[in-house]
């Protein structure tokens, strides 16, 4: 299957700074990607879809000026958690797709705030 | 709004057992149905999946039907192995959505022990 690549695998940052996390389709043109988080023991859920060159669409009740979401080529997606709290400790996971097909996942990024 | 519930793991087994994995769904329409397997230290990866109700999905020996009349797709394998230990994820994806737009139950480990 196709490959796609999350970075970082893991991140540690001071509560108030903001962490930028990267998704890159590494052998295929991902007109669409998407953005997940999952909180332990639960199961993932949709934070945002977003298309190449276009504005994220967020889920009900995710903070749009929390979670920046920029779709800038066909390879690559970054969520930027902006004046990260302790709260937004998690694990986030990125997806993308090349049209209305599968989704291949990445990794996964587990974001500490201290 | 749609939803996906999934049996609670860990599930144990012996090597050779029988797997089920049981998951329904509700969706105001007719979704599309997918299995994820997540392994140690790895994305999540499809695993099988179906579009339509009578649909059945089967890949490495797993398989799963949609049953609409039941609102299910249960997962089942008739001989597990030991590299078949991981957590797996039932989804959905709405009529009309990408397939990479899932709501995703809260997934289930397997421990296949020798």
């Amino acid at each position: 299957g196709a490959v796609v690549s999350q970075h970082p695998s893991w991140v540690i940052c001071k509560s108030g700074t903001s962490v930028k996390i990267e998704c890159r389709s590494l052998d295929f043109q991902a007109t669409t990607m998407f953005w997940y988080r999952q909180f332990p023991k639960q199961s993932l859920m949709l934070m945002a879809t977003s298309n190449e060159g276009s504005k994220a669409t967020y889920e009900q009740g995710v903070e749009k000026d929390k979670f920046l979401i920029n779709h800038a080529s066909l390879t690559l997606s970054t969520l930027t958690v902006t004046s990260a709290h302790p709260e937004d400790s998690s694990f986030y996971i990125c997806s993308a797709s090349a049209g209305d097909t599968e989704a291949f996942f990445g990794q996964g990024t587990r974001l500490t705030v201290v | 709004g749609n939803s996906v519930t999934q049996m609670e793991g860990p599930v144990t087994l012996s090597e050779e057992a029988f797997l089920t994995i049981n998951c329904t769904y509700t969706a105001t329409g007719y979704p599309s149905l997918f299995w994820y397997v997540q392994y140690p230290g790895e994305g999540l990866q499809l695993l099988l999946k179906a579009t339509k109700a009578d649909d059945k999905g089967s890949n490495k020996g797993f398989e799963a039907t949609y049953r609409k009349e039941t609102t299910s797709f249960h997962l089942e394998k008739g001989s597990v192995q030991v590299s078949d230990s991981a957590v797996y994820f039932c989804a959905l994806s709405d009529r009309g959505d990408s397939w990479g737009k899932l709501q995703f139950g809260a997934g289930t480990q397997v421990v296949v022990t020798p």
